[in-house]
């Protein structure tokens, strides 16, 4: 009974290279959220999604980033091009389909990208 | 502009004694409110949720009071222990299904032996 699954736990990208990350949600769970949590600071909504669809995505910057949960497969975070201040911890949750997140979110360990 | 705070960034108690930590927001109406608790290098775990209609929860050596007229959420964990030290985050929502939740910056407690 895995949890949420993240992978890779560290990443390092060099300005201007493409960062991948990926995520599983748990077992029955279909909805999943992202996160981003910048150093000493709190955890910042950047997009919600559902098997093939994005519900929100109100916290995703406009430009270099996109998001996706294909019907088959985990959900994937893509940051284009990267800068320095993409450097972070993201953060995967989801919850079952049922309950909107009432009930907790389950959180993944995270992804730690640095931009060199 | 919405708002949520978290009393200091850092509380430090002596073990044994209880720690109080605050949630205050503005410019919402939630209708859940949660508590996570996140250790270093992880992903936060859920704790306790409570409802806009609820005036306290409990779990264990837990407690949420959750005062919407206040718009002010308090936490508190009796007896407190060293395993307690983590960055505790409240995080809330409004009504309708399919909005997200939005996360408090965290006040890292810290119990002294």
């Amino acid at each position: 009974n895995a949890g949420v699954m993240q992978n890779p736990r560290h990443l390092v990208r060099r300005r201007g290279q493409e960062a991948r990350l990926r995520c599983s949600p748990m077992k029955g769970h279909s909805h999943v959220y992202w996160y981003r949590q910048l150093p000493e600071e709190g955890l910042k909504f950047m997009v919600y999604l559902q098997k093939e669809n994005i519900i929100d995505e109100s916290g995703m910057p406009k430009e270099r980033f996109s998001a996706e949960f294909p019907k088959e497969g985990p959900s994937i975070l893509r940051i284009q091009q990267v800068v320095r201040g993409d450097s972070a911890a993201y953060f995967c949750a989801s919850s079952p389909p049922s309950t909107g997140g009432v009930y907790g979110y389950t959180f993944g360990s995270g992804t730690r990208l640095t931009v060199v | 502009s919405q708002k949520i705070e978290q009393n200091s960034e850092a509380l430090n108690i002596q073990e044994g004694k209880t720690a109080t930590l605050t949630c205050n927001y503005t410019n919402y109406s939630p209708a859940y409110l949660q508590w996570y608790r996140q250790d270093p290098g992880r992903g936060p775990v859920f704790l306790l949720l409570i409802r806009e209609n609820e005036k306290e929860k409990r779990k264990e050596r837990l407690k949420v009071t959750f005062d919407t007229t206040l718009k002010q959420s308090l936490f508190h964990i009796t007896a407190s222990q060293p395993a307690d030290s983590a960055t505790y985050l409240c995080a809330l929502r409004a009504g309708d299904y399919g909005q997200n939740f939005v996360f408090g910056p965290g006040t890292r407690l810290s119990v002294l032996p």
